[in-house]
């Protein structure tokens, strides 16, 4: 069974550059999340969503970050404009309603994202 | 708010050794979980092993085991007759049972295993 695939894995762009970065979760899960990593402040949670539904955006730095979950098998998560300080490794993970209470989560490989 | 404190940035154990890593949390919650996740080079986070709040007795996976202190409110993770693949970046991370569905992650422990 193919896990969460996250593209692309690696993104270099410059500085007011419209980035979109994307996520199929696994097939059958209902809960998506978008983690943010870096050395400074770890992992972060952007927004998670619930059947494709928004629950929690509050880990959302600022207006420039969109996340979007248009049906079940995809989700993008855009920054628009991109500055400097948006360097860093963006997972996304999902999981299956059965586990909702365990909370364990499935991730992708992250997209490791630089902005000059 | 809940948090998750690993205290040891970095680790080193050598082959076929022991090695503890340390996790603190702070919660005003009874119920919850804990977790260790293991982040090889390739990035991908992978569950290591999971520790229901209430469940006195620790939870083992093969050469993982955890040492869980509720009152203490202390999570550690070790890890037996230590392998050159356990190398790896180890979080702890906390969820409270019910409400958000928001994982708490510690900082990370990275962890070398020497031959």
């Amino acid at each position: 069974d193919a896990g969460v695939i996250q593209s692309p894995r690696h993104e270099v762009t410059e500085m007011g550059q419209e980035v979109t970065l994307r996520c199929k979760p696994i097939s059958g899960h209902n809960s998506l999340f978008w983690y943010r990593q870096t050395m400074m402040r770890g992992l972060e949670l952007l927004i998670y969503f619930n059947n494709n539904v928004p629950i929690d955006d509050s880990g959302m730095p600022e207006d420039r970050f969109s996340a979007k979950m248009p049906n079940a098998s995809f989700s993008t998560l855009k920054i628009q404009p991109s500055e400097p300080r948006d360097s860093a490794v963006y997972f996304c993970a999902s999981r299956h309603r059965r586990l909702s209470n365990t909370g364990e989560l499935f991730f992708g490989e992250g997209s490791r994202l630089t902005v000059l | 708010a809940q948090t998750v404190t690993q205290s040891q940035p970095e680790m080193s154990v050598q082959e076929a050794e022991t090695v503890t890593l340390s996790c603190t949390y702070d919660t005003s919650e009874s119920d919850y979980y804990l977790f260790w996740y293991k982040q090889p080079p390739s990035r991908q986070m992978i569950l290591v092993i999971r520790q229901e709040a209430y469940k006195q007795q620790n939870a083992t996976e093969n050469r993982f085991s955890v040492n869980f202190q509720k009152a203490a409110k202390s999570f550690s993770l070790k890890i037996s007759d230590s392998q050159l693949g356990d190398a790896a970046m180890y979080f702890c991370a906390y969820k409270a049972q019910g409400g958000s569905e928001k994982l708490v992650f510690g900082k990370g422990t990275k962890l070398t295993v020497n031959p």
